[in-house]
């Protein structure tokens, strides 16, 4: 089936660690995004990627880091530097950077 | 980064009762979109929109680009239990950029 895997689907993590979440997809799209979703909250854009080896900030970076070494693979790292990164963390795909993105279906992490 | 101002942040209904809510924006964009999320789960698009005055049905589903670009609702008729969820408005300024700017979502609650 094409679609976006996201794993684990829950993460514990102690202070002061630093964290990977997985984002795989196979529909073969060009983009892909990282989106936190707080209680009550729209979502928040943390890094983008609109080709394989580039990235680039979003509106609350601090804290992240990311990789894109394959058109398949968008890991996002929580680093130690986030001080709040209890949340609900979506990864997105789309063809290119301006068609429509389609989700995954989320990683929530918590801090122990 | 900019928020969209979407309304009502609520809603309980009784199953048959239509619903509608809407979004708002100082800014023009070029596409609006409309998201389902259900709890725990990843934004699943429902109606996508890419022309000032656009009327898209998908089902018991409509959705209006604005005629200024800076609005969008969206419709669900006679409403049935597994509508419950979250609805997120999303804008897209396409070509000029890549980010989606969302809103902060509807709740729906939908009572049999």
């Amino acid at each position: 089936d094409g679609g976006i895997t996201q794993s684990p689907k829950y993460l514990f993590r102690k202070e002061g660690q630093n964290v990977t979440l997985s984002c795989e997809q196979n529909l073969n799209h060009d983009a892909m995004y990282w989106y936190r979703q707080d209680p009550g909250q729209g979502l928040r854009l943390i890094y983008y990627s609109q080709i394989v080896n580039d990235f680039q900030k979003g509106d609350i970076a601090e804290g992240y880091s990311v990789s894109r070494e394959k058109k398949e693979s968008f890991p996002l790292t929580v680093t130690s530097a986030q001080k709040n990164p209890t949340a609900f963390y979506l990864c997105a795909s789309s063809i290119t950077s301006i068609e429509t993105q389609y989700f995954g279906p989320g990683t929530r992490l918590l801090v122990l | 980064g900019q928020q969209l101002n979407q309304s009502p942040q609520s809603m309980f209904i009784q199953e048959g009762e239509d619903v509608s809510m809407n979004c708002t924006s100082s800014s023009i964009f070029n596409t609006w979109l409309w998201y389902k999320q259900d709890p725990g789960e990843g934004p699943v698009l429902l109606i996508a929109l890419y022309k000032a005055g656009e009327l898209t049905s998908n089902g018991r589903l409509t959705a209006q680009f604005g005629i200024t670009r800076k609005d969008s609702f969206l419709n669900i008729s006679a409403s049935i239990p597994s509508d419950v969820g979250i609805y997120f408005c999303a804008g897209q300024r396409g070509a000029s950029g890549s980010r989606l700017t969302f809103g902060e979502g509807t709740q729906l609650t939908v009572n049999p």
